[in-house]
């Protein structure tokens, strides 16, 4: 099954200062990868995601994450965080052989302080 | 889009007593649904998937069973709960064909077995 994985389970940072949240996956012939947000006891939000075309996606709240094939990788970023960015992020991959179920990382933690 | 209804949002049952949740979805027919749980200080993990009414995959062997009476339907159940049944419920649903778009989630079910 094709997996993710998230490199590092807390990031604490600066308000303003830039970040970037790691998600390395399996290597597959099509993958389709995306980033989750869940803010405290609440469901998870589509944050952004890769599918096709262009490498570079966007978020409307000023994330992007770039899908690099010969690293593996779809890590998160953003230029200048906010208090209110605090919050749990995963990436996590289309798998193909259960109904098209997500496949999680275990989640990164972004603790933003002022 | 899609709008996932879940309930109860928080439930505190004692070892042993039998367990139901449920999840409808809005806003589209036959889709792909799961159940994921979230247990403390990890990622998510994939319970169950229902592509159709009446058809179940489990992912995992475990204390939970799943059902799916109607196409927009999906429910969680337990006989006996476990201490290790502790946990936050997601319920999710897909567009079913289609490895190309994204998850929908609902707010969740804190469950506390004590």
């Amino acid at each position: 099954a094709q997996s993710v994985t998230q490199l590092d389970s807390q990031v604490p940072v600066f308000e303003e200062a830039p970040v970037e949240l790691r998600c390395n996956y399996s290597s597959s012939v099509s993958v389709y990868l995306f980033w989750y947000v869940q803010y405290p006891n609440q469901g998870l939000q589509l944050l952004l995601k890769y599918l096709s075309g262009s490498t570079l996606v966007e978020s409307i709240n000023g994330f992007e994450a770039e899908f690099n094939k010969s690293q593996t990788s779809f890590h998160l970023r953003k230029p200048s965080v906010h208090i209110s960015d605090t919050a749990e992020y995963f990436c996590a991959v289309s798998d193909l052989n259960s109904g098209y179920a997500l496949n999680f990382g275990k989640g990164t933690s972004l603790l933003v302080t002022p | 889009s899609q709008t996932i209804h879940q309930w109860p949002a928080t439930l505190v049952q004692p070892v042993g007593s039998p367990l139901s949740l449920e999840c409808t979805v809005e806003g589209t027919s036959n889709p792909n649904l799961y159940w994921y749980r979230q247990a403390a200080g990890r990622g998510l993990q994939l319970l169950f998937y229902s592509v159709g009414i009446g058809q179940i995959s489990s992912e995992v062997p475990q204390n939970l069973s799943a059902s799916r009476p109607q196409d927009r339907q999906f429910i969680l159940s337990s006989k006996k709960l476990l201490l290790s049944d502790s946990g936050f419920y997601l319920c999710a649903c897909h567009r079913a064909g289609s490895a190309m778009t994204e998850a929908f989630f609902g707010q969740g079910t804190r469950l506390t077995v004590v």
